[in-house]
């Protein structure tokens, strides 16, 4: 079975500082892990994903993520936080073993917040 | 432009009626999928389809039903609302994995459903 773990329900962090939102994962066999964000009231949108290859993964909104494999982890970055960045983050895990049809398991989401 | 919508987008119910969502996407992909959103428990998969006539049971399938008759639509009907179903549900979908895909997930904008 696939799991994501999202160890903080919330992360503050002072606008223009960097900030890091955690994720690990569980799976059988080799991972594809993605990261989405959701602004309230709305869906959510796809923001990166690792597939293969580079561990430092670079997606939308200046936002890029780490693949660790040995500490299991993908945890989302951005140099620069903005407070348009506060949203709740979800990461989500496929494992390359269940073969077709790209169902995800997402983790219970870490809620961003940044201050001026 | 591509998109996938969902309606309705608030709705009141009472117990032991039956509630249909509905979701329609015009991206012709092939895998379709119903999540509910819950507080301190993230996304979970309710369920999920891989073509027409295909339909698959998530991890929180019971009291729900999909029907999968056409590419566009993937309706999920709640038999005999409970008041364990009041929640956010969201609609996705995303292209097979032998299109060659990764498995972005493409969300609608949610349907949100309170059972009294």
């Amino acid at each position: 079975a696939q799991s994501v773990a999202q160890p903080e329900d919330q992360v503050n962090v002072a606008e223009g500082n960097p900030l890091t939102v955690k994720c690990t994962y569980s799976v059988s066999g080799n991972p594809y892990l993605f990261w989405y964000v959701q602004y309230p009231n709305r869906g959510l949108q796809f923001l990166l994903k690792y597939i293969t290859g580079d561990n430092l993964v670079k997606g939308s909104y200046g936002f890029e993520a780490e693949f660790n494999k040995s500490q299991t982890s993908f945890h989302l970055k951005k140099p620069s936080a903005l407070v348009s960045d506060s949203a709740l983050y979800f990461c989500a895990v496929r494992d390359i073993l269940t073969g077709g049809g790209n169902k995800l398991t997402f983790g219970t989401g870490t809620q961003l917040k940044v201050e001026l | 432009d591509a998109e996938i919508t969902q309606s309705p987008r608030h709705k009141i119910t009472e117990t032991g009626r039956q509630v249909t969502l509905a979701c329609h996407q015009t991206w012709n992909h092939n895998n379709m999928f119903w999540y509910r959103q819950d507080l301190g428990h993230g996304l979970r998969l309710i369920h999920y389809s891989y073509g027409v006539q295909d339909t698959n049971k998530g991890e929180v399938s019971d009291g729900y039903s999909v029907s999968r008759s056409n590419t566009e639509d993937l309706p999920l009907t709640l038999e005999s609302a409970a008041s364990s179903q009041t929640s956010v549900y969201f609609c996705a979908s995303s292209e097979s994995w032998a299109s060659g895909t990764t498995g972005e997930l493409f969300f609608g904008e949610g349907s949100r459903l309170t059972v009294l």
